[in-house]
């Protein structure tokens, strides 16, 4: 099955620092890309839509000079936290499309777990 | 707009236990239906989908079909394991690819 690669898996840092989360596709091309944010215990929040070659589109109420993603080919997404504070921390996830046909399921990379203290 | 709405947990059931997720949609355009599972500490994992009414997905086990009259897509096991605990999410996703999740029901299956 299609293989999302997700990294580093666990971050601890000081605060003021920035984060950058690579998310990979290994078998496929992916042309949409997806970032979530999981508090403990709660359900997935879509922050971000990334496309290749294209300006990501942000959820509302995510700030866009914060969490900066860049999709640059059609297996790789990065994003970076910039200027991480306490409040940041917290699982991400990404995840990966093959096509914009809604019958395709996403592919979820196994998260990172961001710690700022 | 696009909701997901899944039965809150966490449920407790003992090993080989009938299991029902109960999970509601939004009837809003043709979407299609999915089941996630989430392990410990990890990302989500494709458990099973179904694209139009009246499919039934099944993977490990599970079963879910996409009911339109009653916009619901309720996740069953007839005997579940100690393995089976999880997180599992109900999700929907329509024109634009964006998937909408349910709240996840935390499942814990004792020996």
């Amino acid at each position: 099955g299609a293989v999302v690669s997700q990294h580093p898996s666990r971050v601890i840092c000081k605060s003021g620092t920035s984060v950058k989360i690579e998310c990979r596709s290994l078998d496929f091309q992916a042309t949409t890309m997806f970032w979530y944010r999981q508090f403990p215990k709660q359900s997935l929040m879509l922050m971000a839509t990334s496309n290749e070659g294209s300006k990501a589109t942000y959820e509302q109420g995510v700030e866009k000079d914060k969490f900066l993603i860049n999709h640059a080919s059609l297996t790789l997404s990065t994003l970076t936290v910039t200027s991480a504070h306490p409040e940041d921390s917290s699982f991400y996830i990404c995840s990966a499309s093959l096509a914009w046909d809604s019958n395709q399921p996403q592919h979820f990379g196994d998260g990172t777990r961001l710690s700022i203290l | 707009g696009d909701s997901v709405t899944q039965m809150e947990g966490p449920v407790t059931l003992s090993e080989e236990a009938f299991l029902t997720i109960n999970c509601t949609y939004t009837a809003t355009g043709y979407p299609s239906l999915f089941w996630y599972v989430q392990y410990p500490g990890e990302g989500l994992q494709l458990l099973l989908k179904a694209t139009k009414a009246d499919d039934k997905g099944s993977n490990k086990g599970f079963e879910a079909t996409y009911r339109k009259e009653t916009t619901s897509f309720h996740l069953e096991k007839g005997s579940v394991q100690v393995s089976d605990s999880a997180v599992y999410f109900c999700g929907r996703k329509a024109a634009g690819n964006k998937l909408t999740f349910g709240g996840g029901t935390r499942v814990l299956v004792k020996p």
